[in-house]
């Protein structure tokens, strides 16, 4: 079975620029998540989705991140106009969100994509 | 707001020794604590998961204890090897569905 999948691994851009990531959660899983990984830390929620809605956004940057996940499948999550400080590492996460996986609620992470922003 | 700290911040012990990494909470009403591991450049590697009814998960070389009451978590390694290397980070999740709260993590060194 594919993991989650994420793309690009590695971004580097100016500020100001756009940028965007692209998370394709493992096959079947209702519930996604991107996270923010700063340096030395650990990884921060973004935006949480149960299929196609967005039922926590409330750490999400709204002036400038956004994200989508249309057809309740794969995820995008955007900055624009990127800042210095958001150089960090982006996690996606899915989860499947089914009856019979309560007792675990295991969450599967994707590799990220370290963005480094000039 | 759940707070998760984790002691040490980093570690380094030589190949065989038995290694404790601690990690506490601030907010006792959890759903589950999960131990993740993660090597750099990587994402992250569930190691071990403990429900909030349990006190502790074992899984080879690793065994988790979960103490509710006092907000903390133990991950024990025995006999650690050089491939142990990678930071080790403790989360937890307020219910079902929820978001982790992730601790900063132990970047754990084992010397050959």
């Amino acid at each position: 079975e594919a993991g989650v999948v994420q793309s690009p691994r590695y971004k580097i851009i100016e500020k100001k620029q756009p940028v965007a990531f692209w998370c394709n959660p493992i096959s079947g899983h209702n519930t996604l998540y991107w996270y923010r990984q700063n340096l030395g830390q650990g990884p921060e929620l973004l935006i949480r989705y149960e299929n196609e809605e967005a039922v926590d956004d409330s750490q999400l940057p709204k002036d400038r991140f956004s994200a989508e996940r249309l057809k309740g499948v794969d995820s995008t999550l955007k900055i624009q106009p990127a800042e210095l400080g958001d150089s960090a590492v982006y996690l996606c996460a899915s989860s499947s969100g089914v009856e019979w996986d309560k007792y675990t609620d295991t969450q599967y992470f994707g590799p990220g994509t370290r963005l480094t922003v000039l | 707001k759940q707070e998760v700290t984790q002691i040490p911040a980093a570690l380094s012990v030589p190949e065989g020794e038995n290694l404790v990494l601690n990690c506490s909470f601030t907010d006792s009403a959890i759903y589950n604590l999960q131990w993740f591991r993660q090597d750099p450049g990587k994402g992250l590697t569930s190691l071990l998961l403990i429900q909030s009814s349990q006190r502790e998960q074992t899984s080879g070389r690793l065994n988790a204890s979960l103490d509710k009451s006092s907000g903390r978590s133990t991950l024990y390694i025995a006999a650690s090897q050089p491939g142990d290397s990678a930071t080790y980070l403790c989360a937890v999740k307020r219910g079902y569905g929820q978001n982790f709260v992730f601790g900063p993590g132990t970047r754990l060194s084992v010397l050959p």
